[in-house]
């Protein structure tokens, strides 16, 4: 199994600012790694895939980096709307997801 | 616009079966990789398995012996059928679309099942 491990698990941001979240892979999944948005209530949103790929009509404030086993997802000017809980996700082998990170107003 | 949406009961006994259906509105099943997801109380995600709408299927290890997913074209709908539940069980499903066998591009908006007696 391909273990995901994503930090932190809650982070405390303020709007405008500039959040990063870290995911690291067990092993190397070439590149297959997505970003996703969960709110309450409301349907996941896919924001990143092939690590780096932005989703169409998701704002550019969202962007992924990273390769081999080291990922990190960073909002640029965090908006209202983007308090949520985040989700990394490989699909190199199966698919299996990290763990979350909740971001909540400071 | 295609959406997603989950249906079946909110409440299951242990032991018992827990059966969800995943109706797909808005556009064809066809041509798709479809999966279920989970995510219980204070926990992560968890991919369950996948169908494409031919049939095929493929399921999480740790959970193969109890899923089963089906399809069925003519309704647009894929279902989810895991047997002899407990607590653990307990959580919100999800279905979703993917985007070749790849990342999942399209979710629903999950329905919770709580298993209890």
């Amino acid at each position: 199994d391909i273990q995901m491990t994503q930090s932190p698990s809650t982070l405390s941001a303020s709007v405008g600012d500039r959040v990063t979240i870290t995911c690291r892979a067990s092993q190397s999944i070439n590149n297959w790694l997505a970003w996703y948005q969960l709110k309450p209530g409301k349907a996941p949103k896919l924001l990143i895939f092939k690590a780096s790929d932005l989703e169409s009509g998701v704002p550019s404030r969202f962007t992924g980096s990273g390769s081999g086993t080291e990922f990190t997802l960073t909002i640029s000017g965090l908006q209202p709307e983007d308090f949520a809980t985040y989700y990394c996700q490989q699909y190199n082998t199966y698919w299996t997801f990290g763990q979350g990170t909740k971001v909540e107003v400071k | 616009q295609v959406q997603l949406e989950e249906s079946g009961p909110g409440l299951v006994k242990p032991s018992e079966t827990l059966s969800l259906t995943c109706t797909v509105s808005g556009g064809s099943i066809s041509n798709y990789y479809w999966s279920w997801i989970r995510r219980a109380p204070g926990k992560g995600l968890e991919w369950i398995g996948y169908i494409f709408y031919s049939g095929a299927t493929r399921y999480n290890p740790s959970l193969m012996s109890r899923v089963a997913i089906s399809v069925d074209t003519s309704k647009n709908q894929f279902s989810l059928s895991l047997t002899s539940v407990s607590a653990a069980d307990t959580a919100v499903y999800y279905c979703a679309r993917h985007r070749s066998v790849r990342e999942m591009e399209l979710w629903g908006q999950g329905t919770l099942v709580t298993v209890s007696s």
